[in-house]
């Protein structure tokens, strides 16, 4: 079944230090993951997609699929990274390519 | 980049009555729009979804005689809930994404509708 895990809850890191985002996935063809991020009372909006290879606010994530994997990570985490974060699979076998949601990591950065 | 506005964002209504959420792309046309629920400090759920001119595709579990949808035009579905009950209560989000086959295009969420039922 696919399916989109994010083990922790919450993670807190203060200002400057690096950050880790877990996600993994379990998916049965060629996966396309997304990392989403809400920030406080705005709406959801994608940060970063792995076929774009990209880097956005300095975050970055690398799709691992020996380890079934696409962690979000950045070097030095700033307080306005404070926000929840969605990992999403794109879901080829069901309604035209909706997205599966993980549960969330609440990041909180500390001056 | 493209918009997605949801109306109203907040909605209190008492139980037994039935409440419609708007969904409406606002400068792009979205041929396809989805459901989600979000429950308190869990994830998005997806509920159903929207095809404009044909019936919409609903998720196991999710009733579709209780949770209406109507895809009426390229940029606007609405969602109806019907003879609301407390455990309806959640936040109601929609996305939509330009194109309908295209894979690769990104997912444009609205805001949000809270609903609280009484």
């Amino acid at each position: 079944a696919q399916r989109v895990t994010q083990p922790e809850k919450l993670l807190s890191v203060f200002k400057g230090a690096p950050v880790e985002l877990k996600c993994n996935y379990s998916y049965s063809g060629s996966p396309e993951l997304f990392w989403y991020v809400q920030y406080s009372r705005q709406r959801l909006q994608l940060l970063l997609r792995h076929i774009s290879r990209e880097s956005i606010k300095g975050f970055t994530a690398d799709l691992n699929k020996g380890e079934t994997s696409f962690h979000l990570k950045k070097p030095f985490a700033q307080e306005e990274d404070s926000a929840m974060y969605y990992c999403a699979l794109r879901n080829y076998g069901g309604s035209q390519g909706n997205l599966i949601f993980g549960k969330g990591t609440k990041l909180s950065v500390k001056p | 980049g493209a918009v997605v506005s949801q109306h109203p964002s907040r909605v209190i209504c008492k139980s037994g009555t039935s409440v419609k959420i708007e969904c409406r792309s606002l400068d792009f046309q979205a041929t396809t729009m989805f459901w989600y629920r979000q429950f308190p400090k869990q994830s998005l759920m997806l509920m159903a979804t929207s095809n404009e001119g044909s019936k919409a595709t609903y998720e196991q579990g999710v009733e579709k005689d209780k949770f209406l949808i109507n895809h009426a035009s390229l940029t606007l579905s609405t969602l109806t809930v019907t003879s609301a009950h407390p455990e309806d209560s959640s936040f109601y989000i929609c996305s939509a994404g330009p194109r309908r086959t295209e894979f690769q295009e990104t997912q444009y969420f609205g805001p949000g509708t809270r609903l609280l039922v009484l």
